[in-house]
């Protein structure tokens, strides 16, 4: 069965910092792989994709995410955080369904 | 064109009553899923639909829950006897078809509170 885990709860950085944000999953198969973000009572909004190819992949609001097979890993990342980007971010693998990890809350100090 | 789009956006309910949300998804997706989001459960599929397939239900909690599909477009989830733990945010998505490489196209949610 396809599962994600996010290992941090919380995150707090400042504005202008990097941010990392960490994702493994389980699949038995190539995974299709996904970052969503969900601002204070906004819906879910899609940052990025992972399907096949380049395992580097960009995503809107200058975010990028790295994808190793060898670490099932989906890792997020962006070099220099702005105050917008606090917000709760899902990583997440599908077949045809969604499966998400519990979510990672990003708090960006002034 | 217009998103996925989700009524009522909140609703209030006494614990015991039966509630409808309504789904209308983007036209011409033929997957449609039901997510939900609550405080102690993260995020977590509930019932997905393709097309004229049988849907897949294997994430409804209790037999209480209940979604259809008319016409392969608008669905309505329904719960029945509604039970406190049954508050949270209740998403839609759509996508163009039912496989994992289209993306899914979420709703802004309605959410439920079971007073």
């Amino acid at each position: 069965a396809q599962s994600v885990t996010q290992p941090d709860i919380h995150i707090t950085v400042s504005e202008g910092a990097s941010l990392e944000l960490r994702c493994n999953y389980s699949y038995g198969a190539t995974p299709y792989l996904f970052w969503y973000v969900q601002s204070p009572g906004q819906g879910l909004q899609l940052l990025l994709k992972y399907f096949s190819g380049d395992t580097l992949v960009q995503g809107i609001k200058g975010f990028e995410a790295e994808f190793k097979r060898s670490q099932s890993s989906f890792n997020l990342r962006k070099p220099s955080v702005h105050w917008s980007d606090a917000a709760e971010y899902f990583c997440a693998v599908v077949a045809y369904k969604l499966s998400f990890g519990a979510g990672t809350t990003v708090t960006v100090r002034a | 064109g217009a998103g996925v789009s989700q009524s009522p956006s909140n609703k209030v309910t006494e614990k015991g009553k039966d509630v409808e949300l309504r789904c209308d998804p983007i036209s011409g997706h033929t997957a449609l899923y039901w997510y939900r989001q609550s405080l102690g459960q993260g995020l977590e599929f509930l019932i997905y639909f393709q097309g004229n397939s049988a849907p897949d239900k294997s994430g409804l909690p209790s037999d209480r829950f209940s979604a259809e599909r008319t016409g392969g477009s608008v669905s309505t989830l329904t719960i029945q006897r509604t039970q406190q733990e049954d508050s949270a945010v209740y998403l839609c998505a759509s996508s163009l078809v039912g496989s994992g490489s289209y993306e899914q196209y979420f709703g802004p949610g309605t959410r439920l509170t079971v007073t």
